[in-house]
């Protein structure tokens, strides 16, 4: 079984701020790691992924992510917000194996709130 | 939205009556997937197709059938559709290995 929860349904922080969206999950085999980005009346997007390798990923629109085993977390950042940037993020995890890539469990999503 | 299209986008039906959704991608991806979208929940997954006519449950299954007889159409059936059931369906695809979801743009469905 596999688990997803994002601290905090709702962020807010002004345009140039850090961006620091919450991700924690539980899953018992190796993960494989997604945040994923939605805009009003759009599908989600991918911003970026873990899989294996190195545990600091870059994505897209200047975001990254760590995975860090110990914590079970995959905190999203971007050092500066960007008026655009404001949208609904998910965090999803998956595990390895044929069928079971695209059978991702998804957090509750964060809304994110930038102001000028 | 890497080929894929959902139909229709919007849709008002009552309780107890049909429903078909449409996923029709242009990509030629072995994997497709529909989820449903509710506030507080995230995305959760319904049924998914790992090839023609080979299909498998997802978590919250009950209350919907689906069928893929060709790769580019998946269609997502309630049989006798519930105000439950009102909620915003997405389609994903997906290659083989470790290619990453790709989403439509979603239909959103009310059951008055």
């Amino acid at each position: 079984a596999q688990s997803v929860t994002q601290l905090g349904s709702h962020v807010s922080v002004s345009e140039g701020a850090l961006v620091l969206l919450r991700c924690n999950y539980s899953s018992s085999v190796p993960p494989y790691l997604f945040w994923y980005v939605q805009y009003p009346n759009q599908g989600l997007q991918l911003l970026l992924k873990y899989t294996t390798g190195a545990t600091l990923v870059k994505g897209i629109n200047g975001f990254e992510a760590e995975f860090k085993k110990s914590e079970t977390s995959f905190h999203l950042t971007k050092p500066s917000a960007h008026m655009s940037d404001a949208a609904e993020y998910f965090c999803a995890v998956g595990h390895a194996g044929g069928t079971s890539y695209g059978k991702l469990t998804f957090g509750q999503g964060t809304i994110l709130t930038v102001h000028p | 939205d890497a080929g894929i299209t959902q139909s229709p986008r919007h849709k008002v039906t009552e309780t107890g009556t049909p429903v078909t959704l449409r996923c029709h991608q242009t990509e030629n991806h072995r994997y497709m997937y529909w989820y449903r979208q509710d506030p507080g929940h995230g995305l959760r997954l319904i049924h998914y197709s790992y090839g023609v006519k080979d299909t498998d449950k997802g978590e919250v299954s009950d209350g919907y059938s689906v069928s893929r007889s060709k790769t580019e159409d998946f269609l997502l059936t309630l049989e006798s559709a519930t105000s439950s059931q009102t909620s915003v369906y997405f389609c994903a695809i997906s290659g083989t290995g470790d290619s990453p979801l790709h989403f439509g743009n979603g239909t959103r469905l009310t059951v008055t």
